[in-house]
């Protein structure tokens, strides 16, 4: 059973401040990590896709990924109380392409 | 506006009684899928197709049917609906296998 793991929540952090986002795969051949962020009663949308190891950049998002160690990171600079929300990592794999969620983790953002 | 769109948001329904959400998108995606939402859960996928007539299975398939007919539309049946059931279920739909998946707005089952 191949399995997405995030760290366990919730996290709240600051206004301002850096919040960090773990998660962790099992399959070595899996090949596309996404990180989605679903506010409460609404549907996923994407933040973020990484495909190669090393850091993405997109304004106060960064995604890491480091496929030897089989973790994929996300990193919200300045946080704010908008960025309060459920991330939910995915990484597909295999030839099928099916989308793995791990459970997502709760971040909320004090002002 | 390109988007996925899935009918009924919300359904009250009583077991047993065969149910079709149906799912669409306008963006000529060829990959679609089916998840169900359920609290401690996280999101699981039930069904995807890879292209038109091209359907299997995904990790709860079990008391759910899917079609695809054409290439916009992914209904998901549920042919004699549980309690067990009951959860918020979304479409996504992707340009191919490895691309972004766009998720419909989803639909909220509670079943008797």
């Amino acid at each position: 059973q191949k399995e997405v793991e995030q760290n366990s929540g919730p996290l709240s952090v600051p206004e301002g401040a850096i919040a960090s986002l773990n998660c962790t795969y099992s399959d070595r051949g899996s090949q596309s990590f996404f990180w989605y962020r679903q506010y409460s009663g609404k549907s996923p949308e994407l933040i973020m896709s990484i495909y190669s190891n090393g850091d993405k950049e997109d304004g106060r998002f960064t995604a890491q990924l480091n496929k030897a160690s089989q973790y994929v990171s996300l990193l919200i600079r300045d946080s704010q109380p908008s960025d309060s929300a459920t991330y939910l990592c995915a990484v597909k794999t295999g030839a099928n392409s099916k989308l793995t969620f791990g459970k997502g983790i709760t971040l909320s953002v004090r002002p | 506006e390109a988007q996925v769109t899935q009918n009924p948001r919300y359904l009250i329904t009583v077991t047993g009684k065969k149910l079709t959400v149906t799912c669409s998108q306008n963006m000529n995606h060829e990959y679609m899928s089916w998840y169900r939402q359920d609290p401690g859960l996280g999101l699981r996928q039930i069904y995807y197709s890879m292209n038109v007539e091209v359907t299997d299975k995904g990790d709860v398939p079990e008391g759910y049917k899917v079609s695809r007919k054409e290439k916009r539309n992914f209904p998901l049946i549920l042919e004699s609906p549980s309690p067990n059931q009951t959860s918020l279920y979304f479409c996504a739909s992707s340009l191919g296998v490895y691309e972004t998946q766009y998720f419909g707005p989803g639909t909220r089952l509670l079943v008797l």
